[in-house]
């Protein structure tokens, strides 16, 4: 089954305390991306990838990390976790890049204390 | 200022009726345009794509596309209990690798 996978699916740690949230996908695509989606803002592009060893920033990338050392795998790395990193996070995956449709895994809650 | 504006809800309509979900983005140099649904709890999933000034219909949704007014709007026909969700539109340039999504429209259909 074609897919996007995503783990942990729900997390609470606390301030300072690194972490990292995988992401996996089956489809041989090529980009990659991570969103956080809070109340009334909506979807927002954190980090993307054009190809393996390829990233860059979205629209609201600091405070994260990611890297893309395999096609199939696209971590997102939160070194430093602070309260306001506390969001719905989702991993999607696409053929092409953004104007192509986007596959997105099921979602990590993630809870900063 | 947002570079996807949606109508903010929520929509609330009775089953049966159209829903009318509109959306006004920034970039004239957009050229693909996808409207996602998003259950309460659940991922965003493709419902419809439009590249094309005019109409296209997919089974009870129609998206409409005006590049001219910067516009993308969604009719929902026949509204069902399970249309009840967010829709989220994406306008995109195609050969970008940003994406940008606006905030949604949450749509409630009352049995």
């Amino acid at each position: 089954e074609a897919q996007v996978t995503q783990n942990p699916r729900y997390l609470i740690t606390v301030t300072g305390k690194k972490l990292t949230v995988t992401c996996s996908q089956n489809m041989n695509h090529e980009y990659m991306s991570w969103y956080r989606q809070d109340p009334g803002l909506g979807l927002r592009q954190i980090y993307y990838s054009m190809n393996v060893e390829v990233t860059d920033k979205g629209d609201v990338p600091e405070g994260y990390k990611v890297s893309r050392k395999e096609k199939r795998n696209f971590p997102l790395i939160l070194e430093s976790p602070s309260p306001n990193q506390t969001s719905l996070y989702f991993c999607a995956s696409s053929l092409f890049p953004a104007g192509d449709t986007q596959y997105f895994g099921p979602g990590t809650r993630l809870t900063v204390l | 200022q947002k570079e996807v504006e949606q109508n903010s809800g929520p929509l609330s309509v009775p089953e049966g009726a159209i829903a009318s979900l509109n959306c006004t983005y920034s970039d004239r140099g957009s050229q693909s345009f996808f409207w996602y649904r998003q259950y309460s709890g659940k991922s965003p999933e493709l419902i419809m794509s439009i590249y094309s000034n005019g109409d296209k219909e997919d089974g009870r949704f129609t998206a409409q596309l005006n590049k001219a007014s910067q516009y993308v709007s969604l009719l929902i026909r026949d509204s069902q209990p399970s249309d009840s969700a967010t829709y989220l539109c994406a306008p995109s340039r195609s050969n970008d690798y940003k994406l940008s999504f606006g905030a949604g429209t949450t749509v409630t259909v009352r049995a």
